[in-house]
């Protein structure tokens, strides 16, 4: 099992300038996130979906949007990119949404400059 | 809303030494927790989870955890440290109506054992 797959691992991008983070899992798991990890911040929920179809906003929405057309698919997407998008990305799973562990994917790296 | 504070954002311990990370959270109804360990540039990975069970959870690489309600505090303890347990340790905390289906995360405290 590759388990949660992440792509691109680093990216620079240019103020303004859109990107979509890729996010892929093999597991069947219905439950899926994206939190962005800044120095000394932990880790903050961007989006979240409980399964195909249904997105929901977490803490930080701002300036992200998300789609969950199938299962295995999360992608994140960055409409006019700013610095203080400059974070390290993680998307996660996890089959029971409250009591089971999330799986994490090795996470993104984006730098806007 | 639920939170968790973690005490100390750096440990510094020596190899051998018992380790003891606190984390505090904060719910008002009855939460599921967890610690996660991140290595250098890597994603989290999960130690061990209280999902009302036991109060006192075993983990992997001898970590473990005990729940204490009257305290809202869940410590993360190791008797002996290993060089290999340099990580960044995470406490996490989930459950009831706005916590549904989401963790929260503390802010994390970086563990360095010393030779």
């Amino acid at each position: 099992n590759a388990g949660v797959t992440q792509t691109p691992k680093f990216r620079i991008l240019k103020i303004g300038q859109s990107m979509t983070l890729q996010c892929t899992q093999d597991m069947n798991h219905n439950y899926m996130y994206w939190y962005r990890q800044d120095p000394g911040m932990g880790l903050k929920l961007i989006y979240y979906s409980v399964g195909a179809g249904i997105t929901d906003k977490g803490e930080v929405p701002n300036g992200y949007n998300v789609s969950r057309s199938t299962t295995e698919d999360f992608p994140l997407r960055l409409e006019l990119a700013a610095p203080s998008q400059t974070s390290v990305y993680f998307c996660a799973s996890t089959l029971d949404g409250e009591q089971g562990g999330y799986t994490f994917g090795s996470g993104t790296r984006l730098t806007v400059v | 809303a639920q939170s968790v504070t973690q005490l100390g954002s750096h440990v510094s311990v020596s190899e051998g030494a018992l380790v003891l990370l606190r984390c505090n959270y904060s719910s008002s109804v009855p939460p599921y927790l967890f610690w996660y360990v991140q290595y250098p540039n890597q994603g989290l990975q999960l130690l061990l989870k209280y999902t009302s069970a036991a109060t006192l959870v075993k983990g992997i690489n001898g970590f473990e955890a005990e729940f204490k309600k009257s305290e809202t505090s869940f410590h993360l303890t190791k008797p002996s440290a290993h060089m290999s347990d340099a990580a960044e340790y995470f406490c996490a905390v989930s459950g009831g109506i706005q916590g549904a289906q989401k963790l929260v995360f503390g802010q994390g405290t970086r563990l360095t054992i010393n030779p």
